[in-house]
């Protein structure tokens, strides 16, 4: 019964393809987030989503493409792949919007680009 | 703009010791404060959060936190440090009325026998 979670766990691919990142939550979490941690650990958010309505997009290549089918669900979707690309990604969940909330995270999915 | 600064990058601590891991922010007002954990190939975990009210706050796993706003600080500490603390431990901040995290650069946490 886990809480968050991705698949898949890891991608490995060339530079130039087309990928995509799953990530499902079963909290009935309105919220959800992409984050990106890079090899010196850094975690920064990239996207997150609110009752399927974008609402933080940092500064992210057009390249990265969210995509919200419903609330329990969000997707990552990254063209034409980079060396740069290579971290690991992270989905996380909260209940709602608000500041004070608790975010559950996904076990990441470990990008690596050839 | 928030932030959150971790001085130590790496502290290594013996079994058993205490623990006390270093967190800086800024903000003008009162932020919304968060320490989290990743264990090796894991995602983060919350251990505890401070939004208001009493200044010492209790977590999970025995960790507690201090909110200082004359020092901008929300160090974490450990009485007694078992060799499953072993992780990474990021501090983090939220300002805003809505979910913008900002995380520091972690403390790794090695645990010595």
């Amino acid at each position: 019964d886990t809480a968050v979670s991705q698949t898949p766990k890891y991608l490995v691919t060339q530079m130039g393809n087309d990928k995509s990142i799953k990530c499902e939550q079963n909290l009935g979490h309105d919220t959800m987030y992409w984050y990106k941690q890079d090899s010196k650990k850094f975690l920064k958010i990239m996207f997150s989503y609110n009752n399927k309505e974008l609402i933080i997009n940092e500064t992210v290549p057009n390249r990265f493409s969210p995509k919200s089918p419903d609330k329990a669900h969000l997707n990552l979707h990254i063209n034409s792949l980079e060396l740069g690309d290579s971290a690991v990604y992270f989905c996380a969940s909260s209940q709602d919007n608000r500041a004070l909330e608790t975010q559950y995270f996904g076990p990441g999915t470990r990008l690596l680009v050839l | 703009a928030q932030s959150v600064t971790q001085p130590d990058i790496h502290i290594t601590v013996s079994e058993g010791a205490s623990l006390e891991l270093r967190c800086n922010y800024s903000y003008g007002a009162t932020p919304y404060l968060f320490w989290y954990v990743q264990s090796p190939g894991q995602g983060l975990q919350l251990l505890l959060k401070y939004f208001s009210g009493d200044t010492l706050v209790q977590g999970i796993k025995g960790f507690e936190a201090e909110f200082k706003r004359s020092q901008s600080s929300f160090n974490l500490r450990k009485p007694s440090v078992h060799w499953s603390d072993a992780a990474e431990y990021f501090c983090a901040v939220n300002s805003g009325g809505y979910q913008k995290v900002t995380f520091g650069t972690g403390t790794k946490l090695q645990v010595i026998p």
